[in-house]
């Protein structure tokens, strides 16, 4: 069975700072997608940014960037310049490529400090 | 020109109702699902249609009922409703059918609360 694992509850870094938020993940299969989510205080679920497993090259949004480790199983997200309003939940999510079930992780909270 | 909704927002109810969620994609997806989020956050599937077939059921209770009229609308009903039901509901949609598109659009969430 597939798990994914974020081992941050939460954290709180000032403004314009750079984090990172860490996930690891475990599976037996080779092709698989993994996410992440923001969930802010509106409850919406927002897509942040997506990495599919076959590509090697680390996925990039704007300021959000991930770190994709396949061998290692980690997939950490980095927030360059942090802004309040990336003030949310985060979640790392894994799905397979035959199944479509999504699995998140726990989530980290995070905080931007003024 | 929400692409995921959901209805309603807020539902407080008391235990033992029947109460319906309704889901609605505009996004033109095949494949549409239900999640639960408990108090502490944690998000986990429930039910998956893909062309209104189930596909996924995860050990849910009888008491929760999809129905999928269409592609477009996933709809939750909840009989005899427990204390232990309260979470936020998110519906989400995705396409199958389209290679590499399989990223997961989740609507603004239900908050049910029971009494």
């Amino acid at each position: 069975a597939q798990t994914v694992t974020q081992s941050q509850p939460e954290m709180s870094v000032q403004e314009a700072e750079t984090v990172t938020l860490s996930c690891t993940y475990d599976t037996s299969e080779n092709n698989y997608y993994l996410f992440w989510y923001k969930q802010p205080p509106s409850r919406q679920m927002i897509l942040v940014i997506r990495q599919e497993a076959y590509k090697q090259q680390n996925a990039t949004e704007n300021r959000f960037s991930v770190n994709f480790q396949k061998a290692a199983k980690s997939f950490s997200l980095k927030i360059s310049d942090s802004q309040l309003g990336d003030t949310a939940m985060y979640f790392c999510a894994f799905t397979l490529n035959r199944d479509d079930k999504i699995i998140f992780g726990k989530g980290t909270r995070l905080h931007i400090l003024p | 020109d929400t692409a995921v909704s959901q209805t309603p927002k807020y539902l407080v109810t008391q235990m033992g109702n029947d109460k319906s969620i309704k889901c609605e994609q505009n996004l033109g997806h095949d494949t549409m699902y239900w999640y639960k989020q408990d108090s502490k956050k944690f998000l986990k599937i429930m039910f998956s249609y893909n062309n209104k077939e189930l596909i996924i059921n995860e050990t849910v209770p009888n008491r929760f009922s999809p129905k999928s009229p269409d592609k477009a609308h996933l709809n939750l009903h909840i009989n005899s409703l427990e204390l232990g039901d309260s979470a936020v509901y998110f519906c989400a949609s995705s396409s199958r059918a389209r290679q590499g598109e399989d990223t997961q659009y989740f609507g603004p969430g239900t908050r049910l609360t029971v009494l």
